[in-house]
This record gives structure tokens, C-alpha cells and sequence, in this order.
């Protein structure tokens, strides 16, 4: 079946242009996350959605980025202003539901978004 | 603080022999471990996870070892293969927490040579 897809594969753009990156999850997966991939390094968490909500968005590093999932399904994270510092892989994750209710619940992992700021 | 690490940053060994790659971590509150591979070019992608309350757990050609006395966590696998060449990242939920997030660690390159 479909898993996490994510679009575009490949973004580049200059220092100070705003970005925006798409999340399609898994249908029906009620939990959605984004994470961030610097070279070398593991996963650092962003956000996480619930349904519509935002229910820890404590990763977020500061107000230049943003996320949405309005209808409870695709979620786009929005990155203003962008800075060299931000190149990174954006992942998006999903899980049918929250992690660790009731016991761990897998997220399925996105191929990611290879996002260059020159 | 929380903080989940890797002892060593890559490991090569022969196809046919076993693999350990090992991880360390810190947030002893911790409810699940689990272990990653992430191929290049790929999202990570689940092999096994283990419950804090658990001290081994096997699957299909792996096996998890979890010591919360000395917070380590170990990731054997059995008759690598070339295949399994990747990154492995353990990473930690903390669901008491009320965290949702999954906490990683750097990661270990595994290279298998044929």
C-alpha cells in the first residue's frame, strides 16, 4: 500500500525566500510528525499533529516555521525567511495513532524533503 | 537532560557474521526503545522496538537487548547481509512523559562487505 509520501523530493532556494513542504500520510494514520535531518546526525523532532491540532510543536527552533494540517490529513511546514542553517532532510511521519498509547505504535517514515538554502 | 547516543559511528564486518551496534541513553523515564535503519536517500524505516519493562526481544534476524542499570541498549543482528548495509539510529519514546516524539541518537553506519 501507499506509505508517507512527501513533495518535493528536492527544494533549493536563496537565503530569505519562503518555503513550503508537503506531508501526504498514511490514510486513516490520525498522528502526523515532522522531524529534521541534518547530515551525519539522527531525526530531531518539530511537531506533532493529532487530527488538526498541534499537540507539541516544542521542536519548532523559532517563529520562522510553522506547520498546519487543517483537515486533519496532509500537513504543510512552512519555513520563512530562510537561512543557510536550515538545509536539512525534513522527514514527515505518521502513525494510526499518537506513539506510546496503549502501546508503541510505529511511525512510518517519509522519504523526505532535501531542503538547500544557498 | 534527555539524550540518546551511539558508542561507535560506524562498524564493518564480513556478510555471514553477526552484528552489534550498540546505543546509549540517558532519560532513564524512557518507555520504548526502538531501532531504526535508514537506507540512503530513505526515511527511516522500523525494525524493532522494545518496552522498558523488557530486557530482550527478538524478531526476525535481531534481537534487542535493553539494560536499564546501565542504560544501554544493543542491536544484534544475525548472518548480515548486504542488504542490511545502512545507518541504525535507536531512539526513545517517553509516553509517561505525555511526549509523543521520538528522541534519536546519532546513528552507527553498518557496511557489509561481500
Amino acid at each position: 500500500g501507499a506509505g508517507v509520501s512527501q513533495t518535493p523530493s528536492n527544494k533549493v532556494t536563496e537565503k530569505g525566500k519562503y518555503v513550503e513542504l508537503r506531508c501526504d500520510p498514511i490514510s486513516g494514520h490520525t498522528a502526523l510528525y515532522w522531524y529534521r535531518q541534518s547530515l551525519g546526525q539522527g531525526p530531531e523532532f518539530l511537531i506533532y499533529f493529532q487530527g488538526t491540532g498541534a499537540a507539541d510543536d516544542s521542536g519548532l527552533p523559532n517563529d520562522r516555521f510553522f506547520a498546519v494540517r487543517p483537515e486533519g490529513s496532509v500537513s504543510t511546514l512552512k519555513i520563512q525567511r530562510t537561512e543557510r542553517g536550515d538545509s536539512a532532510v525534513y522527514l514527515c511521519a505518521s502513525s494510526l495513532t499518537p506513539t506510546g498509547r496503549g502501546g508503541y505504535n510505529e511511525q512510518f517514515f517519509g522519504p523526505g524533503t532535501r531542503l538547500t538554502v544557498l | 537532560g534527555e539524550s540518546v547516543g551511539l558508542h561507535l559511528p560506524t562498524l564493518s564486518v564480513q556478510e555471514g557474521d553477526n552484528s552489534i551496534i550498540n546505543c546509549a541513553y540517558s532519560n532513564s523515564a524512557s518507555d520504548y526503545f526502538i531501532w531504526y535503519k535508514q537506507e540512503s536517500g530513505k526515511g527511516p524505516q522500523f525494525i524493532i522496538d522494545i518496552r522498558s519493562n523488557m530486557d530482550k526481544r527478538q524478531g526476525q534476524r535481531v534481537t534487542v537487548l535493553l539494560n536499564k542499570t546501565v542504560k544501554h541498549l544493543s542491536l544484534q543482528i544475525a548472518a548480515t547481509q548486504p542488504g542490511d548495509s545502512a545507518v541504525y539510529f535507536c531512539a526513545e519514546n517517553n509516553e509517561r512523559g505525555g511526549s509523543e516524539k521520538l528522541v534519536f541518537g546519532k546513528g552507527t553506519k553498518l557496511t557489509v562487505n561481500p
